[in-house]
């Protein structure tokens, strides 16, 4: 059973770089079934997809984060991982990685993990 | 303001059907894809595509597409279903991933 769970640092600075890692088991980050993506939910607010990623390297991003974001993957660790340069408070969120079945007519995230709360704080 | 827009909230006698809706321009090429949230845990999927359910979903959760609307239907409400349901699809420009601003289903 395909499981996800995200790690990384609670609290960041204004202006530094927000890094996290999601890390997968029961299944391989280099399946040819799965993009691998983030998403985000700011407190109280609803869900915003940052970006996507799949195995061997192609990336797609949310136009309104594109400039800050990297997304890479490790398939030697199964892991992706998440960097958002130059944080504001409005990137205080809780952040996502799921599985993400992209199809021809249909994008679902089908496995999620847990969340981790983010804080952009001085 | 998101490409894909959703009424806030609705409510639903006990037992009785509910619909919750979703639209964008995209949903005309695009199918939604819906999920369920509740206070503190992480969404989960409950359809995607034409009317797909994962593994573990009841089946009074059920989905359809008409015109630049995406529905969400639940059959048969319980008090379980209560929770926030954001669909997602594509943007406009079919090249990036967009979610609703989300519905809080309030079982009554």
């Amino acid at each position: 059973q395909l499981q996800l769970q995200e790690s990384g640092p609670g609290l960041v600075k204004p202006s530094e770089t927000l890094s996290l890692t999601c890390t997968v088991s029961g299944g391989s980050i280099s399946s040819s079934s799965y993009y691998w993506g983030w998403i985000r939910q700011p407190p109280g607010k609803g869900l915003e997809w940052i970006g996507s990623i799949y195995y061997r390297g192609s990336t797609y991003f949310n136009p309104s984060l594109n400039s800050r974001v990297t997304i890479s993957v490790d398939t030697s660790k199964n892991q992706l991982s998440l960097n958002l340069r130059s944080v504001t408070a409005a990137d205080t969120a809780v952040y996502y990685c799921a599985s993400h079945n992209s199809g021809h007519d249909t994008d679902s995230f089908d496995v999620w993990g847990q969340g981790t709360m983010v804080t952009v704080s001085s | 303001s998101s490409e894909l827009t959703q009424d806030p909230a609705v409510s639903v006698a006990l037992g009785q059907t509910v619909r919750i809706t979703c639209q964008g321009d995209s949903l005309r090429t695009y199918y939604a894809s819906w999920y369920q949230q509740k206070p503190g845990e992480a969404p989960v999927l409950v359809i995607y595509g034409k009317n797909n359910r994962p593994s573990g979903i009841p089946d009074r959760f059920s989905g359809s597409s008409s015109g630049n609307t995406g529905s969400l239907t639940i059959t048969g409400a319980q008090a379980e279903d209560e929770a926030d349901y954001y669909c997602n699809s594509r943007d406009s420009s079919g090249k990036h991933v967009v979610f609703g601003g989300g519905t809080k289903l309030t079982v009554l």
